[in-house]
């Protein structure tokens, strides 16, 4: 148990669907992340919000959209996504982004795209 | 700009064989340096920090990292390897860039102990 809760751990949809990936930390963190996994790449980070505010977005298309409506909760919005987004989406939590802890980690949502 | 690098894809040991997977940097000022390990379907687990102090650093699972600030390494090591260490390991580090601190991961390193 990590603290750092994914739902749904799998997610099958087509190009056209909407989804959204859910997150919840019961760390009392302040800072939430979510990152992309594919295989063979490094870990890429897509967003980072501290104490609700998105304070990073590394050029991640529209069709990904986020979401943090406090400390605890982040989603990720999915809508007409190509096959190349299939990975393993990662959500993590920090106490605070501008301090030097290790991040906690969720066990993701692996994502297929049809 | 801040990098790391983990220059092997896969390191295989023996079990109860020393093991080391390796880790280089660069950063402007002093780093934050982190390894975290990744076992099949879960997510990223920190296994230990080097933040400021003693060079020599020791976390879970009988796992150590040693800073070498000279070479701009932070090597992850143990004495005896287990089979159930088999899993990928994410080197870590956490820098000052234009816009405040940063922290960015290696590739990954695949580890294989056989028994």
């Amino acid at each position: 148990e990590t603290g750092v809760t994914q739902t749904p751990r799998h997610l099958v949809m087509g190009m056209t669907n909407k989804k959204s990936l859910k997150c919840e930390q019961h760390l009392g963190h302040n800072a939430m992340y979510w990152y992309k996994q594919s295989a063979k790449k490094p870990l890429e980070l897509m967003f980072v919000y501290n104490f609700k505010e998105q304070t990073e977005n590394n050029s991640v298309p529209s069709r990904f959209s986020p979401e943090c409506p406090n400390s605890s909760h982040l989603f990720l919005h999915l809508h007409t996504l190509q096959p190349e987004d299939s990975a393993l989406y990662l959500c993590a939590s920090s106490q605070d982004e501008a301090d030097h802890q290790p991040q906690h980690f969720g066990d993701g949502t692996r994502l297929s795209i049809l | 700009a801040q990098s790391v690098a983990q220059p092997e894809d896969q390191v295989n040991v023996a079990e109860g064989n020393p093991l080391t997977v390796k880790c280089t940097y660069s950063v402007s000022g002093n780093p934050y340096l982190f390894w975290y390990v990744q076992y099949p379907n879960r997510g990223l687990q920190f296994l230990l920090k080097y933040i400021t102090g003693d060079n020599l650093v020791k976390g879970s699972y009988g796992f150590e990292a040693e800073f070498n600030k000279s070479q701009t390494s932070f090597h992850l090591k143990k004495p005896s390897a287990l089979v159930s260490d088999s899993a990928l390991y994410f080197c870590a580090v956490r820098g000052l860039n234009t816009g405040g601190f940063k922290t960015i991961f290696g590739a990954g390193t695949r580890l294989f102990v056989k028994a």
